[in-house]
């Protein structure tokens, strides 16, 4: 069954404001991975926390982690709208090496 | 200098056909794998294959046939294609056999069956 569940599914909102998408899963897990997809577009990797990590920074990017309650969060901060896209959460879960699991993504729209 | 290729960048078909979508990274890495992502975006691994070993095996029909000829290439054979095949394929590459790190994904395969 999928493992993560992303919200919200879309989200719109104005150059300059900043976006947070969040995603939940269900088991335990050794990291947790967000990704880009532009339309028509592959996969590309934004950021990677550890599952001993809480938050980790990366230009305009902040990812928070927490285990307890199986969820983490994406902060765009001062979005552009080239950061349109669609945003994935994905999980390498605990005793599955070497498979990544995709949440349903959360579709960011940046207008002028 | 493209990381992960595949070609086509489209397929168009009809049922019943037999086709292939190549893939071949250029980044040294071990470990490949072959996604299927829905209309509805949905990503789901299908196979992964660690220097030319297959170690990911989902549940997916057995018309779909992975061959890895070297660690550098990972293709996707595909007999007998029915309407449900239709998909955006994705072939990704990966530095390590173990815990997951970073994937790098290719363009993508839209596969459209008529």
């Amino acid at each position: 069954s999928q493992q993560g569940e992303e919200d919200p599914q879309a989200l719109s909102i104005q150059e300059g404001e900043n976006a947070t998408m969040n995603c939940s899963y269900k088991t335990s897990i050794n990291n947790l991975q967000w990704y880009r997809q532009n339309s028509g577009r592959g996969l590309v990797h934004l950021i990677l926390i550890r599952s001993n990590e809480r938050e980790k920074l990366s230009g305009r990017l902040r990812v928070t982690l927490d285990t307890s309650k199986k969820s983490s969060s994406l902060l765009i901060t001062a979005s552009r709208a080239a950061d349109t896209a669609s945003y994935f959460c994905a999980t390498a879960n605990t005793g599955t090496a070497s498979k990544l699991t995709f949440g349903t993504g959360t579709r960011l729209q940046v207008t002028l | 200098d493209t990381a992960v290729s595949q070609t086509p960048k489209y397929l168009v078909t009809q049922m019943g056909n037999d086709k292939s979508i190549k893939c071949e990274q250029n980044l040294g890495h071990d470990t490949m794998y072959w996604y299927k992502q829905d209309s509805k975006k949905f990503l789901k691994i299908m196979f992964s294959y660690n220097n030319k070993e297959l170690i990911i095996n989902e549940t997916v029909p057995n018309r779909f046939s992975p061959k890895s000829p070297d660690k550098a290439h990972l293709n996707l054979h595909i007999n007998s294609l029915e309407l449900g095949d239709s998909a955006v394929y994705f072939c990704a590459s990966s530095p390590y056999r173990g815990v997951t790190d970073t994937q790098y994904f290719g363009p993508g395969t839209r596969l459209t069956v008529l």
